[in-house]
């Protein structure tokens, strides 16, 4: 695609219950960026993924949050037993070639709502 | 932690002011980058510098980066309504990781 592509725009869920977020790279690029962003704050790194190499987990708050990234493209981060405080915009980015030393390409987010 | 810092928390400044923005890092880094977020939502690459520049221009926008007080600036020259927004710079590694500050809130009015 054109762009970074994120699904749903917003999702509404209520507490205790399970949501997968998704994100579409752009094609050919390597290297896949989740982060969170609660209003009016920065962004909180969650998880990187380069290649075929293990992603960098250290930034996902609790077990209750993993991503995978199935045949380096398409990327699902998923919240188990979601909780108020995981109310956010949760934003996905891709990079070409290595990540960190490249431009990132941002998607326009999930706003997540949990009840 | 490598993430960088900003100040100040928010500016607010007249169409055809200048608008400088600081950010400050802890750790070694390969690049800091500036980004731009209008609306809360999806934000938009400005410029990258690398650790072993000083200083990147382009348009309007100027970067400049010091490695030894590990600091960063943005200037936007001859400001307009249309560059209210949040601007963030983010610190990336040499393994990869790409980890942001808490922005400024930038507004300038008409």
């Amino acid at each position: 695609g054109a762009g970074v592509s994120q699904s749903p725009s917003n999702k509404v869920t209520e507490k205790g219950k399970d949501v997968e977020l998704r994100c579409d790279p752009i094609s050919g690029h390597t290297a896949l960026y989740w982060y969170r962003q609660s209003l009016g704050q920065g962004l909180e790194f969650l998880i990187y993924f380069q290649g075929n190499s293990a992603p960098d987990k250290s930034g996902l708050p609790s077990d209750r949050f993993s991503a995978e990234r199935t045949g380096g493209s398409v990327s699902t981060l998923t919240i188990q037993r979601t909780q108020q405080e995981d109310s956010a915009v949760y934003l996905c980015a891709s990079s070409q070639g290595f990540g960190g030393a490249e431009k990132l390409f941002f998607g326009s987010g999930t706003q997540l709502s949990v009840l | 932690s490598q993430q960088g810092e900003e100040d100040p928390q928010a500016l607010s400044i007249q169409e055809g002011e200048n608008a400088t923005m600081n950010c400050s890092y802890k750790t070694s880094i390969n690049n800091l980058q500036w980004y731009r977020q209008n609306s809360g939502r999806g934000l938009v690459h400005l410029i990258l510098i690398r650790s072993n520049e000083r200083e990147k221009h382009s348009g309007r926008l100027r970067v400049t980066l010091d490695t030894s007080k590990k600091s960063s600036s943005l200037l936007i020259t001859a400001s307009r309504a249309a560059d209210t927004a949040s601007y963030f710079c983010a610190v990336g590694t040499s393994y990869g990781k790409l980890t942001f500050g808490q922005g400024t809130i930038l507004t300038v009015h008409p």
